[in-house]
């Protein structure tokens, strides 16, 4: 059981690339999420998934894109790359949704830390 | 709406001297709210949650949390730190709620905790 797995662990893009971070999980989780962290900012939530072929933004969504395929993996796609987007980026996965439930606890991957010159 | 505020960015104590790190929430439902540490260039870890069961909440490495719904807080203690402790430390609040924010979670900005021999 490998948990929350996340490649690459280090990126440096050019201006304008465009590459897909990628995120997988072991767990059978239904929800899946992305989460940018920044100094002094905390984390924030770009894109999350309640199921496989269901997504929605979160607080900071634009200039990323994702999907959700599969239940086991939720890529997260930077179309052109700006130096704003140089972050440390985390997927999170929750093994349980159900609306109107409690919240359940979040695991995370161990981050890939993303260069935009 | 949900919100965190963590009243301290940074807190240095010395080896074996309490710790308080303090949190504030701000949510629309009955909350559900976390500790999740990070050591250095790792991922995030969680330390302990609450759900609406007992109200001090105990988790790993001595840490815990009391819940003061009066107050709105949720402030982490330990009695005594250990170097091993010296992390940065958030405060989240998961939304409960109904709609589409359902299950989201809402970070602090993090407290830098220093701990010196």
């Amino acid at each position: 059981n490998a948990g929350v797995t996340q490649t690459p662990k280090f990126q440096v893009l050019k201006t304008g690339q465009s590459m897909t971070l990628q995120c997988a999980q072991d767990m059978n989780h239904e929800y899946m999420s992305w989460y940018r962290q920044d100094p002094g900012m905390g984390l924030r939530l770009i894109h999350y998934s309640v199921g496989a072929g269901i997504t929605d933004q979160g607080e900071v969504p634009n200039g990323y894109n994702v999907s959700r395929s599969t239940t086991e993996d939720f890529p997260l796609r930077l179309l052109s790359a700006a130096p704003s987007q140089t972050s440390v980026y985390f997927c999170a996965s929750s093994p349980s949704f159900l609306r109107g439930g409690p919240a359940d606890t979040q695991y995370f991957g161990p981050g890939t830390r993303l260069t935009v010159l | 709406a949900q919100s965190v505020t963590q009243l301290d960015s940074h807190v240095s104590v010395s080896e074996g001297t309490p710790v308080l790190l303090r949190c504030n929430y701000s949510s629309s439902y009955s909350p559900s709210l976390f500790w999740y540490v990070q050591h250095p260039n790792k991922g995030l870890q969680l330390l302990l949650k609450y759900t609406s069961a007992a109200t001090l909440v105990k988790g790993i490495n001595g840490f815990e949390a009391e819940f003061k719904k009066s107050e709105t807080s949720f402030h982490l203690t330990k009695p005594s730190a250990h170097m091993s402790d010296a992390a940065e430390y958030f405060c989240v609040v998961s939304d409960r709620g109904r709609g589409s924010t359902l299950g989201r979670l809402y970070f602090g900005r993090g407290t830098q905790l220093t701990v010196w021999p």
